[in-house]
């Protein structure tokens, strides 16, 4: 069983749309969520973190936690061209000191 | 804003070959992690570094891995012998805190062995 698992996509949605963006993870002393955005041959770049149940805003991306169902969801409000990337989902456990686990990640295009 | 940084960019070697692959942490971050990323695949975590120590290793940082913290600012990944399969891009990364603090990454060494 895979540690965390996203939908590779792609998923494209037009400019303006809310783009969704789902992660599910397998370990229930998972602790700590983070979604970071991947351009084409960059690194990882941090867009948001998420520790508690519930949703968490920051700008035009809400991130959305639920500890029960193991599960974590990104939404980008009002879609731009720029957000076209791969988005990561990374899960950190307390039990496994400061590693990370990555998912996939899920390819995002937006259509002007 | 503070930012990791790597050196360098592109190191292409010849199998068998040893590398080194360098790292500037944040300033004040205390925790310090590579981690790779094969072509296409997910981001693989290969071992922390804390206190001039490692805190934790992956299955695939083997004994041909090794870190370093020579100085004061730098931090080190050391491959000794390459191999065709060691081809990826290489992330440093830190945080400040531990056990889930926010990893903030570099921009990567990329890898190709010949």
């Amino acid at each position: 069983q895979k540690e965390v698992e996203q939908n590779s996509g792609p998923l494209s949605v037009p400019e303006g749309a809310i783009a969704s963006l789902n992660c599910t993870y397998s370990d229930r002393v998972s602790q700590s969520f983070f979604w970071y955005r991947q351009y084409s041959g960059k690194s990882p770049e941090l867009i948001m973190s998420i520790y508690s149940n519930g949703d968490k805003e920051d700008g035009r991306f809400t991130a959305q936690l639920n500890k029960a169902s193991q599960y974590v969801s990104l939404l980008i409000r009002d879609s731009q061209p720029s957000d076209s990337a791969t988005y990561l989902c990374a899960v950190g456990k307390s039990n496994t000191g400061n590693q990370f686990y990555f998912g996939t990640g899920t390819s995002l295009t937006v259509i002007p | 804003e503070p930012e990791v940084t790597q050196t360098p960019s592109h190191q292409v070697t010849q199998m068998g070959q040893e590398v080194i692959l360098r790292c500037v942490p944040i300033s004040n971050h205390l925790y310090f992690y590579w981690y790779r990323q094969i072509l296409g695949q997910k981001v693989e975590f290969l071992v922390s570094f804390y206190n001039n120590e490692i805190s934790e290793k992956s299955e695939i940082f083997d004994d041909q891995f090794s870190v370093e913290r020579p100085d004061g600012s730098n931090f080190t990944l050391k491959i000794r012998s390459t191999k065709l399969e060691d081809s990826a891009m290489y992330f440093c990364a830190s945080s400040e805190g531990y056990n889930t603090d926010t990893q903030y990454f570099g921009p990567g060494t990329r890898l190709t062995v010949l």
